[in-house]
């Protein structure tokens, strides 16, 4: 079965430092991948996406990530974070011919001063 | 203005209630999406459209029901609210070019059965 694995339930940064939101996903297929984010209040916007072009792919705000199919992982990365990072990310997987989303269960990131 | 809009963005309301959460799109895409949040869940897809004819369930569709009025509306129902529908529900567009589409999300509902 198709299905992705956030690992982390939390994530503490301090600003300015690195972040690292880890992404499993399993599949017989190949997939296509994205990260959303999630502010309070509001929806999931969408991050960045990889669909079988570049393997390292860079998005919004500083955001890049990397898909290494050996490992099956997608894990999304910022070399400095910032305050306004403070959300909560979605690791999204769908498959050729699934039609569907599915997505991971969200790893909160907080950043203090 | 918002691609995607939800209406209410709040709700309370008691068991047994029905309720109708309604989503608007100016996006023009074809495909349309609810879903349900519940913490540490993630989201859970409830039904899905993709096109006004199509309707299809997702993989919590128990208790719900939808309606795809036009192309830019798509609205969901519980006929008889619960409280373990208790829940932020984000409506969700699409293009039709593919699953490698990006959805594009409301700002969501926060619904409360009390």
């Amino acid at each position: 079965a198709q299905s992705v694995t956030q690992l982390d339930s939390h994530v503490s940064v301090s600003e300015g430092t690195p972040v690292l939101l880890r992404c499993n996903y399993s599949s017989s297929y190949s997939p296509s991948l994205f990260w959303y984010v999630q502010h309070p209040n509001k929806g999931l916007q969408l991050l960045l996406k990889y669909t079988s072009a570049a393997t390292l792919v860079k998005g919004i705000n500083g955001f890049e990530a990397e898909f290494k199919k050996s490992e099956t992982s997608f894990h999304l990365t910022k070399p400095s974070a910032h305050m306004s990072d403070a959300a909560e990310y979605f690791c999204v997987v769908t498959f050729k011919g699934f039609q569907k989303l599915v997505f991971g269960t969200g790893t909160r990131l907080l950043v203090s001063p | 203005d918002a691609d995607v809009t939800q209406t209410p963005r709040n709700r309370i309301t008691k068991t047994g209630k029905r309720i109708m959460l309604e989503c608007s799109q100016t996006k023009g895409h074809d495909r349309m999406y609810w879903y349900r949040q519940d913490p540490g869940l993630g989201l859970r897809l409830i039904y899905y459209s993709f096109d006004v004819k199509d309707i299809n369930k997702g993989e919590i569709s128990d208790g719900y029901s939808v309606s795809r009025q036009a192309q830019a509306k798509f609205s969901l129902s519980l006929e008889s609210a619960i409280p373990n529908q208790t829940a932020l529900y984000f409506c969700a567009t699409s293009d039709s070019g593919g699953t490698n589409q990006p959805q594009h999300f409301g700002d969501g509902t926060r619904l409360s059965i009390l």
